[in-house]
């Protein structure tokens, strides 16, 4: 069975640093793309980047690039989205997903993590 | 990069009845070699994940009932779900995946009239 599991809810301040994970399991890791989605509260979802562990290809939306950063590990099967300096406005939920790769980009999202929710107070 | 954009923003259908939201693009999706659009559907419900329920613009996800139906191709498509059932209530994204960033439209709220 197909899944993705990701850390747990995080609260942080102001300018400080932060990394959650997404660890995947039933499938080859590095055969699929993980991508991150961010979701403000009552709002839509946001493609934020993606990571295709099998040669650590990254992409970023221009929105986020310089603003986070995404890594994996290939030895523990599990993507990393990193913040070195929170802002308030990074308060959301923050979704992983798996994409299949595909010729022109990688593919739809089809199975997702079940979110981890970040607060940053002021 | 390629801006989505669905219409309605809120729907209100009654039970039975049919529902369509529609996703625009601002370039087109279908791609000349394979003649295959680039377009998901997903499905939110409150305090869940997304789900994938339509990709390549018409293709079903395994399990999803039929009464979700997609349709369209190059820079215009359309979700319909027929006889609406009371566990439709979500909110439904369009996403392209032409090329990266693979945005997602803003989003349509199903609500039962």
């Amino acid at each position: 069975e197909v899944q993705l599991v990701q850390s747990g809810a995080q609260v942080r301040g102001p300018r400080e640093s932060l990394t959650i994970s997404c660890k995947g399991s039933g499938y080859s890791f590095t055969d699929y793309w993980i991508a991150w989605v961010r979701q403000m509260p009552g709002k839509g979802l946001e493609w934020m980047g993606i990571i295709y562990p099998g040669d650590s290809d990254t992409r970023y939306s221009p929105s986020f690039q310089g603003q986070v950063s995404i890594s994996a590990d290939n030895s523990i099967k599990t993507a990393f989205l990193h913040w070195g300096s929170l802002k308030t406005s990074d308060t959301a939920m923050y979704f992983c997903a798996r994409g299949l790769s595909g010729t022109l980009s990688p593919f739809f999202l089809d199975y997702w993590g079940q979110g981890t929710p970040v607060t940053v107070f002021s | 990069d390629i801006v989505m954009t669905q219409s309605p923003d809120s729907l209100a259908v009654s039970l039975g009845e049919r529902a369509a939201i529609r996703c625009k693009s601002s370039q087109s999706l279908l791609y000349s070699l394979d003649r295959k659009n680039y377009l998901a559907w997903y499905q939110q419900k409150p305090g869940q994940p997304p789900k994938l329920v339509i990709s390549w613009a018409s293709t079903r996800q395994s399990g999803v009932p039929d009464r979700f139906s997609g349709s369209g191709s190059g820079t215009d498509f359309t979700l319909t779900i027929n006889s609406l059932q009371p566990e439709d209530v979500a909110v439904y994204y369009c996403q392209q995946y032409y090329n990266t960033p693979n945005s997602f439209g803003q989003g349509t709220k199903l609500e039962v009239k």
